[in-house]
């Protein structure tokens, strides 16, 4: 039972485009909401998280928007640059519990 | 100064036999996790411990035991191993445990059962 969902297993973005990550969620007690990123043979390192006390939150080239009645989220990379490529966890957590539900991820491709 | 090391980073070994991997943070934070990365990619928690004391023990075989020796260690002892443990296994730090307490990995440790 996925509650967390990344459809696009992969996407390729020409360097210095804008790179959208898609995430969708189906438990509607998640009000807290992380972006992971991962490079090959290392763990994944926190990248950004939102509230859904908010729809938007930015840190740099980073922001996630948040659409809670879509029960969806998207991280945005503006401009993308090649030490982007990685894959993306989305993860997810409600109130009630500590526990961050991670997503399946999604490769991210940065052409040169 | 790696600050969530785990060691070893490959095991293979056989079924039926038993292992350990350990973990330590340098990083003085209060709970550690062990997750689990499975062949479909997803990563689930197994464990959480805060301060040695066991927090979150999901749907986990008794095959797996946690130990915290102190609070900057978390070692995983996995017994009688099975084809189906085979994974990336992700030990993980926190400072306080909160969800909105980032989390910090180490590099995993690629388990294959043969």
């Amino acid at each position: 039972d996925q509650q967390v969902k990344q459809n696009s297993p992969s996407l390729s973005v020409q360097e210095g485009r804008i790179s959208i990550l898609n995430c969708d969620y189906t438990n509607s007690m998640f009000d807290y909401f992380l972006w992971y990123k991962k490079y090959p043979a290392e763990g994944p390192t926190f990248l950004i998280s939102i509230s859904s006390i908010k729809d938007k939150n930015e840190d740099g080239r980073f922001t996630v928007f948040l659409n809670k009645s879509a029960k969806h989220l998207s991280l945005h990379i503006v401009p993308s640059q090649p030490g982007d490529s990685a894959v993306y966890f989305c993860a997810a957590s409600a109130k009630r519990d500590d526990k961050i539900i991670f997503g399946k991820g999604t490769r991210l491709h940065i052409l040169p | 100064d790696t600050a969530v090391s785990q060691t070893p980073k490959y095991l293979v070994t056989q079924m039926g036999n038993d292992k350990s991997i350990k973990c330590e943070q340098n990083l003085g934070h209060d709970t550690m996790y062990w997750y689990k990365q499975d062949s479909k990619k997803f990563l689930k928690i197994m464990f959480s411990y805060n301060n040695k004391e066991l927090i979150i023990n999901e749907t986990v075989p008794n095959r797996f035991s946690p130990k915290s020796p102190d609070k900057a260690h978390l070692n995983l002892h996995i017994n009688s191993l099975e084809l189906g443990d085979s994974a990336v296994y992700f030990c993980a730090s926190s400072p306080t445990g909160d969800r909105d307490s980032p989390l910090h990995f180490g590099n995993g440790t690629r388990l294959t059962v043969t």
